[in-house]
């Protein structure tokens, strides 16, 4: 059974820094991994998808990277501003017959004016 | 393209009555994931279902809940006589034809609505 990870729960940094957020996955035969943004009450904005045989993608002031083998992503911010206060939701697609999706349970990011 | 359409944004029951809440997936879009989302809690799949068909209803609860997405028309959840534990963000996701032979950028991207939230009160 798939479990997917994300560390740290819970995020506060300063405008302007540069963070990264972490999600583990516990089986590597994925097929895809995806970041989402969820603003308080609100749906889900998909940010970066990266296919199981990519390494890495980039929006912007985003990157999110993939290690299948060792069953990690990290997502890049640079240059955090207010605005990218959110839950950051990490979702991992499994292989085979037909496609079921598991998400962490997010990490909660503030960045202080 | 009006992307995942989910109706009603909020509904309020009262214990004991029943819940239905819809999903029109994307133009062009076969599959269909339900999740719930509890208060403080992460995203749990509850099922998923491609054109009447339930593929997978493993996170699903055996009583009360059940799931449709027929030939026509939208996707449903309905819920019977709701409880208080009920009360969670409903999202519906949808996403193209899987197992595609060839992958591209933006492929099978799964895309969600806005989410239905039920309150049991």
């Amino acid at each position: 059974k798939q479990e997917v990870t994300q560390i740290p729960a819970a995020l506060s940094v300063p405008e302007g820094e540069n963070l990264v957020l972490n999600c583990s996955f516990t089986d590597s035969a994925i097929y895809n991994l995806q970041w989402f943004r969820q603003d308080p009450g609100k749906g889900l904005t998909s940010l970066l998808l990266i296919q199981s045989s990519q390494r890495e993608q980039t929006s912007g002031r985003l990157n999110a990277s993939l290690d299948k083998s060792s069953g990690r992503s990290t997502l890049y911010i640079a240059a955090s501003q207010p605005g990218d206060s959110a839950t950051y939701l990490c979702a991992v697609r499994v292989v085979g017959g037909y496609q079921k999706v598991t998400f962490g349970i997010g990490t909660k990011l503030q960045v202080i004016p | 393209n009006a992307g995942v359409m989910q109706n009603p944004r909020h509904l309020v029951r009262r214990r004991g009555q029943e819940a239905r809440l819809r999903c029109s997936p994307m133009k062009g879009h076969s599959h269909v994931y339900w999740y719930r989302q509890l208060p403080e809690e992460g995203l749990k799949f509850m099922v998923y279902l491609q054109k009447e068909n339930i593929i997978d209803e493993s996170g699903m609860p055996k009583e009360r809940f059940s799931a449709e997405f027929p030939k026509e028309g939208p996707s449903i959840l309905r819920i019977q006589q709701v409880v208080r534990g009920d009360s969670a963000a409903y999202f519906c996701a949808s996403s193209p034809a899987g197992l595609a032979t060839q992958l591209s950028s933006g492929a099978n991207v799964l895309t969600f609505g806005a989410g239905s939230r039920l309150t049991v009160l």
